[in-house]
């Protein structure tokens, strides 16, 4: 079981709006850890999508865009193209683990 | 363009070692810290290991305390996994990525990954 927790899988129209949520407690983002996602399809390299919970490194798109809340962090994806049919996952920091931490990931299936 | 190239991964029986290797290109190395990143068969990512980027300082996941050892060789911008005493839960494909180290800072860049297979 993950420390963070993401739902299983969500799926969107072409066009459609998505949104992935991270929820966490308050030994990682609720006490002020940064949140990160990466979009990784498998047999691949993972990518950093957002940094800092809503920073986007250079080339990713602006569809793609992160909040952050209490103990809680969302990834939301804009105009869903097929080309971002992949894992999701979200990380942080905790400091009762002394270690950095994942979500167990979400799998977005374009439709 | 920056680079993480991991090898060194196979099949070993349980109990057995096995030494992973992370090759960096294009990257100021001795100035990022690096990490092992896993992900097991049908699993989520798993932080497994991180080291800072004089080499000083490391850490490690619960889960391979004792067992596994990273290092790194900022001449040859290698990075190194020392894994003795495998288990089966072990096994996993082993990404190495890089980080600015701080406790904030994400994983920028990775690696394609190696396969580790614990098997008899």
């Amino acid at each position: 079981q993950s420390v963070l927790t993401q739902p299983p899988s969500v799926s969107g129209a072409p066009g459609q709006r998505v949104t992935i949520s991270c929820t966490g407690s308050s030994s990682n983002i609720g006490t002020g850890y940064d949140v990160h996602w990466y979009q990784h399809l498998p047999g691949t390299a993972p990518k950093l999508l957002i940094f800092g919970n809503s920073n986007r490194p250079s080339g990713v798109p602006d569809r793609f865009s992160g909040s952050k809340s209490g103990t809680s962090a969302s990834l939301a994806i804009t105009g869903l193209q097929a080309e971002d049919e992949a894992d999701y996952y979200c990380q942080s920091y905790d400091y009762s683990l002394s270690g950095w931490v994942f979500g167990g990931g979400t799998k977005l299936t374009v439709l | 363009e920056v680079q993480l190239l991991e090898s060194g991964g196979g099949l070993v029986q349980p109990g057995g070692s096995l030494r992973l290797s992370c090759a960096a290109s294009g990257l100021t190395f001795s100035n990022y810290a690096m990490s092992w990143v896993r992900q097991a068969p049908g699993k989520g990512l798993e932080w497994v290991s991180a080291i800072s980027g004089s080499g000083g300082t490391a850490y490690y996941a619960d889960s391979v305390k004792g067992r596994f050892t990273i290092s790194r060789d900022n001449s040859k911008k290698m990075l190194y996994l020392q894994m003795n005493s495998l288990r089966a839960e072990d096994t996993a494909v082993y990404h190495c990525a890089n980080s600015g180290g701080g406790t904030q800072d994400a994983f920028d860049i990775w690696g394609q990954g190696t396969m580790v297979t614990v098997s008899s």
